[in-house]
C-alpha cells in the first residue's frame, strides 16, 4: 500500500544551520505531498504542499520538491532558527479523498 | 483564527472502560476527521465524516470505534472498551471540502491502563 517514510530524529542543529529532512514515499498512483509541522502545545498545520511532479512547495523559507524519479519529497531551509524547533510531519493524498497518508515524524530542535 | 480544539488534552483510563474524546471543528467545515499516532508510529488515519455519515474508514476504525456529531459543533469520537494498545494520542481535523487542506486540533494523548 500507500506509505511515507521520514529520516528518524531528533535532529539537532545551531541556529543559522542548513536543514534537510529526507521524505520519501511509495504510492500507486499521482499523489499530492505535503509538509505538516507541530509546534509544542498544538495541532498540525500545513507547512506546504506540492501536487504535481516537479513543482516546489515553499513557506516561511522552507521548500520541497516533488521528485517523481527518486520519489522523494525533502524538506530543505537554508537558515534555520530557535523557533522552528518543532516536529515535521511529511504526508501524501490523492485527489478528492479525505485521507493523509503521514510519516512518523521528524523532531528538530534548534539551539541558540 | 479559527482553529480546531480538542479536549482533554491528556485522558487516562482503565482497560474496558469507555471514552470519549471531544473535538469542536472549524465552524463552516463540512468533512471532519479523525487520526492517531502511537508513540513512535506514523500518524494514522481513522475515520472521516460528511453529511452525519461516516465517508471513510481504516481497518483500525472497527466496531470499538465510533464518531458522533451530537450537536452542530461538536465531533466526538467513542471507544466503547479501551484496550491498551489503543493508548495514542487522536488528532481531530477538518477541513471545508473533501480534497482541501485539513486543518488539526492540538490531540488528546489517551493513556489506557
Amino acid at each position: 500500500g500507500d506509505s511515507v517514510t521520514q529520516m528518524e530524529g531528533p535532529v539537532t542543529l545551531s541556529e543559522e544551520a542548513f536543514l534537510t529532512i529526507n521524505c520519501t514515499y511509495t504510492a500507486t498512483g499521482y499523489p499530492s505531498l505535503f509538509w505538516y509541522v507541530q509546534y509544542p502545545g498544538e495541532g498540525l498545520q500545513l507547512l506546504l504542499k506540492a501536487t504535481k511532479a516537479d513543482d516546489k512547495g515553499s513557506n516561511k523559507g522552507f521548500e520541497a520538491t516533488y521528485r517523481k524519479e527518486t520519489t522523494s519529497f525533502h524538506l530543505e531551509k537554508g537558515s534555520v532558527q530557535v523557533s522552528d524547533s518543532a516536529v515535521y510531519f511529511c504526508a501524501l493524498k490523492y485527489g478528492s479523498q479525505g485521507n493523509l497518508i503521514f510519516g512518523k515524524g521528524t523532531k528538530l530542535s534548534v539551539k541558540p | 483564527e479559527p482553529e480546531v480544539t480538542q479536549t482533554p488534552s491528556h485522558q487516562v483510563t482503565q482497560m474496558g472502560q469507555e471514552v470519549i474524546l471531544r473535538c469542536v471543528p472549524i465552524s463552516n467545515h463540512l468533512y471532519f476527521y479523525w487520526y492517531r499516532q502511537i508513540l513512535g508510529q506514523k500518524v494514522e488515519f481513522l475515520v472521516s465524516f460528511y453529511n452525519n455519515e461516516i465517508s471513510e474508514k481504516s481497518e483500525i476504525f472497527d466496531d470499538q470505534f465510533s464518531v458522533e456529531r451530537p450537536d452542530g459543533s461538536n465531533f466526538t469520537l467513542k471507544i466503547r472498551s479501551t484496550k491498551l494498545e489503543d493508548s495514542a494520542m487522536y488528532f481531530c481535523a477538518s477541513s471545508w471540502e473533501s480534497g482541501s487542506e485539513q486543518y488539526f486540533g492540538p490531540g488528546t494523548r489517551l493513556t489506557v491502563t
